[in-house]
């Protein structure tokens, strides 16, 4: 079964509007990354969240860890063409409580949330 | 520089060929991971070095087979693949293994397909 649900699947905006992509795990969440991947291209790094109630902003992208409820929000402010691709959240064993020695170093990602900003 | 170099960006071989995909990192980093995505799919794990041993092999089948010639280079060998392996394969690289307090960076990835 997936260990971190994204929603939505995915999600079509109008350039401006504010949006938030969540990332739901199953297990308690220690902490999360997030990366944003152009359709056939590489992962590029956003932020790492290392502890409950952490936020962090880059340009107009801000992410949050709310540990209690073992999720993680990315939002977007007055989003731009630029924002178009594939959001992923990933946490490595380390990061998802009772997941064992042995995934340590595993990182493993949601499915991913698709969006799409109109011009 | 934070940059992870995988070549070539796109491969077409046969069932019946060898090749090999490259990945090389400059940043001193000591841990290098394989991963293969399919279409609309995430990312999944297939290999993890640390320190140049394979430290994760998340059971691929034998006809991948990797390779960490020194702490800059991994290569993934490639043999009788089948026409379900075309995928794109990524090279990432951190700084140690990810227990929670290191990024991983990845390259582009190789567009492989199998005909």
């Amino acid at each position: 079964s997936q260990e971190l649900e994204q929603s939505p699947q995915s999600l079509i905006v109008q350039e401006g509007k504010n949006l938030t992509i969540n990332c739901t795990s199953s297990k308690t969440l220690y902490g999360l990354y997030w990366y944003k991947q152009k359709y056939g291209e590489g992962l590029i790094f956003l932020m790492m969240l290392q502890k409950g109630g952490e936020e962090k902003s880059h340009e107009k992208i801000t992410a949050k860890l709310d540990e209690k409820k073992q999720q993680s929000s990315l939002h977007i402010t007055a989003s731009q063409p630029s924002h178009a691709g594939i959001y992923l959240c990933g946490a490595d064993g380390a990061l998802l409580a009772n997941a064992g020695g042995t995934s340590y170093g595993k990182l493993t990602f949601g499915q991913g949330t698709i969006l799409t900003v109109h011009p | 520089d934070t940059e992870v170099t995988q070549t070539p960006k796109h491969l077409v071989m046969g069932m019946t060929n060898k090749k090999s995909l490259k990945c090389e990192q400059h940043m001193g980093h000591r841990a290098m991971y394989w991963y293969k995505q399919k279409a609309k799919k995430p990312p999944e794990l297939m290999f993890v070095y640390s320190y140049e041993k394979l430290s994760i092999n998340e059971s691929v089948p034998s006809r991948f087979s990797p390779e960490c010639p020194n702490s800059s280079l991994l290569n993934l060998h490639l043999h009788a693949l089948q026409p379900e392996d075309s995928a794109l394969y990524l090279c990432a690289s951190s700084q140690a293994l990810l227990f929670g307090n290191s990024e991983a960076f990845f390259g582009q990835g190789t567009r492989l397909t199998v005909v």
